[in-house]
């Protein structure tokens, strides 16, 4: 078993709709949770990071983090079709981050 | 700023060959890590260079070295190039080092290396 497991879609969506991205952890020493955003042919964008179960917030994005089951969500808010690119989660604590495969998203017109 | 860069954008080699990657950090930051990106995967950790050493390392050969330079820029090496080292290596630089660098790390784009 994988430490991070991530979808990896692709995954389609209308203009407008609500997007959920998932991941799951197997280890739990893991403390701080991160989404980038990496458009093709580009390096990951940070987005989001947090340290604490419960939901974090930013404009469109949501982050949720649920350590009892070891699962992260972010959640985009009526998503563009500038939102199509791959996201990933990455986790890390006193090690070195580990990153999920990423989840392709295609929001179309 | 011009945020992270990294240099040559391609690179093709052949097995048994040796490459060197460069990095420059964004202005202010003094961390450098890096990351190996297969295709369809997430990044794997190298290491990380602060202070012109090696702080940490990923679960990578001693094929793979590296170097800081004074100005923070960076190098990253491959010696005896396998099949299975094309990817992408991703250069990131952060402000502090250790634990709390890889939530506050910037990417560069990449380069893309292609070994035949």
């Amino acid at each position: 078993q994988k430490e991070v497991e991530q979808d990896p879609g692709p995954l389609s969506v209308p203009e407008g709709a609500i997007v959920s991205l998932n991941c799951t952890y197997s280890n739990s020493a893991f403390q701080y949770f991160m989404w980038y955003r990496q458009y093709s042919r580009k390096g990951p964008e940070l987005l989001m990071y947090t340290y604490s179960s419960g939901n974090k917030e930013d404009g469109r994005f949501t982050a949720q983090v649920d350590k009892s089951s070891k699962y992260i969500s972010l959640f985009i808010r009526d998503s563009q079709p500038s939102d199509s690119a791959t996201y990933l989660c990455a986790l890390g604590g006193s090690y070195i981050p580990t990153f999920g495969r990423g989840t392709s998203l295609i929001v179309h017109p | 700023d011009a945020g992270v860069t990294q240099s040559p954008t391609h690179l093709i080699k052949t097995r048994g060959q040796q490459v060197t990657l460069r990095c420059s950090p964004k202005s202010g930051h003094d961390t450098v890590s890096w990351y190996q990106q297969a295709l369809g995967q997430g990044p794997q950790f190298i290491f990380q260079y602060y202070e012109e050493e090696e702080r940490q390392r990923g679960n990578f050969p001693d094929r793979f070295s590296g170097h800081q330079f004074p100005n923070y820029s960076s190098e990253l090496n491959v010696n005896a190039l396998l099949l299975g080292d094309s990817a992408l290596y991703l250069c990131a630089s952060s402000p502090t080092s250790g634990f709390s660098s890889y939530n506050e790390q910037f990417f560069g784009p990449g380069t893309r290396l292609t070994v035949l």
